[in-house]
Order: structure tokens, then sequence, then C-alpha cells
């Protein structure tokens, strides 16, 4: 069945990036495009960005432009995602999910992100 | 960006009961449009995408329908397990836009 398992929980000081990963099973990795998607806390979703593992074409919201990275490793069917220059509004829940066209059908459990110093 | 106006906020419905909610699309989106219902310190899960396609083992209680740029989640008998925060998602266009979210829960 499909899967995806993203990394753990990040505290991380303020000005400093992290990196988090998500790892996908159960399908063929480079045939999806990978969306992330942030959840600040106690209010709605918001679209980052997203990334085609076969050729690592990446669009973004506007808003996540330099703030965001997104890359993959298809040897590990893994993708990543790297957040910049973090502040406090940075603090949120980080999802990736796997696109179907129309929709995204499977998520991965989220990453906790606290920026704090 | 195209805007997704969700109502409403918050619902408190009882047992049994007809649950409608919905989202005013700023423009034509098509069917591209999912509907999740997301429990706490959970993941969003996928109800209905394709605005009207029912996804792979949800009850058949759940159903949406399109008007125009309208788009509607309807749950027939409202479930214990019902409870929980609904949003909608376009895919028409990016950046893929989310509706703020309907907070459902039993009276």
């Amino acid at each position: 069945q499909v899967k995806l398992l993203q990394s753990g929980a990040a505290l991380v000081k303020p000005g400093a990036s992290v990196k988090m990963s998500c790892k996908a099973s159960g399908y063929t990795f480079t045939d999806y495009w990978v969306s992330w998607v942030k959840q600040s806390h106690g209010k709605s979703l918001e679209w980052i960005g997203e990334i085609y593992p076969n050729s690592g074409a990446t669009n973004f919201n506007e808003k996540f432009k330099g703030k965001a990275t997104l890359t993959v490793d298809k040897s590990t069917s893994t993708a990543y995602m790297e957040l910049s220059r973090l502040t406090s509004e940075d603090s949120a829940i980080y999802y990736c999910t796997r696109e179907a066209t129309v929709v995204l059908d499977y998520w991965g459990q989220g990453v906790m992100v606290t920026v704090s110093s | 960006d195209i805007q997704m106006t969700q109502s409403p906020a918050s619902l408190s419905a009882s047992l049994e009961e007809i649950v409608t909610i919905t989202c005013q699309a700023s423009q034509d989106i098509g069917n591209w449009l999912a509907w999740y219902q997301q429990k706490p310190g959970k993941s969003p899960q996928l109800l209905i995408h394709s605005a009207t396609s029912l996804a792979d083992g949800i009850p058949s209680r759940f159903s949406g329908s399109r008007s125009g740029t309208q788009y509607s989640l309807k749950i027939s008998r409202l479930q214990v397990e019902d409870t929980g925060i609904y949003y909608c998602l376009q895919r028409y266009s990016n950046p893929n836009t989310f509706g703020a979210g309907t907070k459902l829960e039993l009276k």
C-alpha cells in the first residue's frame, strides 16, 4: 500500500535552516508529483510547492519562493524539503503528499517544526 | 490566486442529521475540487475528488456536488466518527488553495 513516511519533529533556532524528508513506498516514486503543504497551529492548509521526481521539475507558491527548496533522491524514493532563514512564522506542521492529477491522495504523517531560541 | 470561501466556519449537528458544507470558488475551477476530513493530530484524509467522486473506502453517506462555482459536501446521516475539520481544495491552478475549514461537532 502507498505510504509516505516523514522525518521526525525539529526544534530549530531563528535564522537557521531545517531539512525534512518524505520516504515513499508502495508505488513508483518517479511517476507522481509530490506536493508539500504547511499547516500553522490551529489554522488552515497552505500549498507550498511540488516536485516531479522523474525530472526534478518544481513549481512553487510565490509566497514560499526563496523559503523552500525541494529535492528528491530517486535511489531511495525520498523527497526532501529544506526551509531557510527560519522565523517564528515558519513554526508549523509540514506534510508531504502524493499528487494524483486532480487530487492530493496520500499524505505523510506530518513534521512539526518549532522555531525557538 | 483562486480564493476558496468555505462556510460555515463551524457547525454543531445531531446524530443522523443531514450536514452540508460549501466552498465557493472565486473563478471557474471545473471539477478540480476535493474534500478532506482532518481529525486532531492526524493528516487530512481524502473524502471526495473531482467534485463528486467518492474516494476509496469512504462511506456512501458522504457525497459531493457542484453548481457552477459552488461546491458542496453533504453528510446524509451524521455519525459520531464524522466529527473533525473539513477542508476543500482546488487543484485547477497553482497555487493550489484550500478553504479555511469547517469544524464539525456533535450537538
